[in-house]
């Protein structure tokens, strides 16, 4: 167990709908992490908090917004869902962000956008 | 910019025999390197990382790691594989400073047949 959770673990939905994916960090880890995974793209990083405060920005897409709130927990809300927006959603977190950390993946939510 | 690639999609090795997975990296400067493994309906967990130093880094479950600085490479080695690490393996990097992202490999799937 990493530590990390996200929820919902799985989630269905129509196009055209928005939804909220929650993650709650390692205890003690202040950044966070969004990735999103799905066979023709890979990994893809989308974005990253660091206490509160957006640090890094990656692919991701207007209709995608994140925050962290002072609880240090993340959320990632999809907008006008797309059949292409269907993936895996990770969080992962890490103490302090810095370079040379690793990771702490949650177990993903799998998105499915019917 | 940074990027890494894993040119393999798959990787089968006989159980017993050693294994490799290969990894090479395009960053400007001195990179940071990780491992990791994903298992089915898992998040990614951490394996190994290079920072600096010792050219072979050991990491968890019998993994290793060679960097080679003139190869830009950061190929994953195991003597020895077993059944149970038959997974999908990604290599990541980062640059050091900076808000920079960790970008990961597409991933390499790894089969170990009895």
């Amino acid at each position: 167990d990493s530590g990390v959770t996200q929820t919902p673990k799985h989630l269905i939905t129509a196009t055209g709908q928005r939804v909220t994916l929650r993650c709650s960090p390692r205890s003690g880890d202040l950044s966070v992490y969004w990735y999103q995974q799905s066979l023709d793209q890979g990994l893809q990083f989308l974005i990253q908090y660091y206490n509160g405060e957006e640090r890094a920005k990656g692919n991701i897409l207007e209709r995608f917004s994140a925050q962290q709130f002072p609880d240090l927990h993340s959320e990632l809300n999809l907008s006008s869902l797309e059949l292409g927006d269907s993936a895996l959603y990770f969080c992962a977190s890490s103490a302090t962000g810095g370079a040379n950390e690793k990771l702490f993946f949650g177990s993903g939510t799998q998105l499915s956008v019917l | 910019a940074q990027s890494v690639a894993q040119p393999e999609d798959q990787v089968n090795v006989a159980e017993g025999n050693p294994l490799t997975v290969k990894c090479t990296y395009s960053v400007s400067g001195n990179p940071y390197l990780f491992w990791y493994v994903q298992y089915p309906n898992r998040g990614l967990q951490f394996l190994l990382k290079y920072i600096t130093g010792d050219n072979l880094v050991k990491g968890s479950y019998g993994f290793e790691a060679e960097f080679n600085k003139s190869q830009t490479s950061f190929h994953l080695k195991k003597p020895s594989a077993l059944v149970s690490d038959s997974a999908l393996y990604f290599c990541a990097v980062k640059t050091p400073g900076g808000y920079q992202k960790v970008t990961f490999g597409t991933g390499t799937k790894l089969q170990v047949i009895p």
